[in-house]
């Protein structure tokens, strides 16, 4: 009973690849998130999507792009990783874009070698 | 600079202590405060939410002072399990749902 999962749990990976990464919320939410915490464990918003749509596009590499096929899902592509992309990558939903409760995904651990 | 400061710890307390943390903010603007607590190697979950006239639930006390912009978690009677990190939060307007996080501040409960 799961309320936002991610896959992959870890994902190692080599620099220039390609690489996605699945969020799914079981919770009816119609607001989803993506977070990055780096090695210093600073988490920051990367993007928001409510109803599918993008709402929150905070200054990220256009190699990242999120897809959201409906509101229960929000996947992450990155294109030509690099070094300073391994982190961990957190996945949220909210019940809506109005400031309420965000739960949190177990996180993607990603190391680019 | 930074919108969320926090002292990064760790702080080492014996079982039963009380122990406070304190984060500042840097934009007067900001509107909604939360404390998240974050558990080695999990995912953020929200502990409770700041309100201006401050707020308890349980042994946890969280305060805010809107003059100085900074805001305080107070923990009374520390338990083994109250180890993790404690993320202050705060967001620009009332209800938006961008978040912005502190880097945490460790806390490690001894027996």
């Amino acid at each position: 009973d799961t309320a936002v999962s991610q896959t992959p749990k870890y994902l190692v990976t080599q620099m220039g690849n390609d690489k996605s990464i699945k969020c799914e919320q079981n919770l009816g939410h119609d607001t989803m998130y993506w977070y990055k915490q780096d090695s210093k464990k600073f988490l920051k918003i990367m993007f928001s999507y409510n109803n599918k749509e993008l709402i929150i596009n905070e200054t990220v590499p256009n190699r990242f792009s999120p897809k959201s096929p409906d509101k229960a899902h929000l996947n992450l592509h990155i294109n030509s990783l690099e070094l300073g992309d391994s982190a961990v990558y957190f996945c949220a939903s909210s019940q809506t874009d109005r400031g309420e409760t965000q739960y949190f995904g177990p996180g993607t651990r990603l190391l680019v070698l | 600079r930074k919108e969320v400061e926090q002292d990064p710890g760790p702080f080492n307390v014996p079982e039963g202590a009380t122990v406070a943390f304190n984060c500042t903010y840097s934009n007067s603007a900001s509107q909604s405060f939360f404390w998240y607590r974050q558990d080695c190697r999990k995912e953020p979950k929200l502990l409770m939410s700041v309100y201006s006239s401050g707020n308890e639930d349980g042994r946890f006390t969280a305060q805010l002072n809107r003059a100085s912009q900074y805001i305080s978690l107070l923990i009374r009677d520390s338990k083994l399990s109250d180890s993790a990190t404690y993320l202050c939060v705060v967001t620009l307007q009332t209800g938006a749902n961008n978040l912005f996080f502190g880097t945490g501040t460790r806390l490690t409960v001894i027996p």
